[in-house]
């Protein structure tokens, strides 16, 4: 069975600083993608970034960037220069073969001014 | 980007009764959809696969005769909660996959609200 465990109920970070949202997972398989999903009070869920297991290198898109680290099956976010608009619920999250995606619990940021 | 919508976007409904929530793939044929519940301030829980043109596959303890799904097209599937009751109650979320490589990205629906009185 897939497992995803985000320990970090809920953050909170400055506005203009850098946070580090927590994910570790579990799979049987070899092929799978990672990702971290943004739910804003309006519930949609919005895609932030996601990462193929078989590359090496890390994700980035604009200020979301990753760390993943295979062996220890670790897959942390970072979001640089904390805005606003990044208070939301996010989600960690892992697909296989059946694109079946299982969601971590989740963390709530807050983004203080 | 790929859109999938979903209607209605809430609904009240009174105990007993059945709702009907549709998802959408608006721009693009959706192999499959797949069905998640999620209760306030918790996750997402997967509920079933819809699969084009053949039956849905349901997750472990979640009941086929009361959440009945229905996949007719390429870009429609349905979820049926039949006998609504109160613990029904819940925000149902949909997403929809097409054909890609190298996987299939999910693309999500905005969501049903239902309130069974």
């Amino acid at each position: 069975a897939q497992t995803v465990t985000q320990s970090q109920p809920e953050m909170s970070v400055q506005e203009a600083e850098t946070v580090t949202l927590s994910c570790t997972y579990d799979t049987s398989e070899s092929d799978y993608y990672l990702f971290w999903y943004k739910q804003p009070p309006s519930r949609q869920m919005i895609l932030v970034i996601r990462q193929e297991a078989y590359k090496q290198q890390n994700a980035t898109e604009n200020r979301f960037s990753v760390n993943f680290q295979k062996a220890a099956k670790s897959f942390s976010l970072k979001i640089s220069d904390s805005q606003l608009g990044d208070a939301a619920m996010y989600f960690c999250a892992l697909t296989g073969r059946d694109d079946k995606i299982i969601f971590g619990k989740g963390t709530r940021l807050h983004i203080l001014p | 980007g790929a859109v999938v919508s979903q209607h209605p976007s809430r609904v009240i409904c009174k105990s007993g009764t059945s709702v009907k929530i549709e998802c959408r793939s608006l721009d693009f044929q959706a192999t499959t959809m797949f069905w998640y519940r999620q209760f306030p301030k918790k996750s997402l829980m997967l509920m079933a696969t819809s699969n084009e043109g053949s039956k849905a596959t349901y997750e472990q303890g979640v009941e086929k005769d009361k959440f009945l799904i229905n996949h007719a097209s390429l870009t429609l599937s349905t979820l049926t909660v039949t006998s609504a009751h109160p613990e029904d109650s819940s925000f149902y979320i949909c997403s929809a996959g097409g054909a890609g490589e190298p996987y299939n990205e999910q693309f999500f629906g905005p969501g049903t609200r239902l309130t069974v009185l």
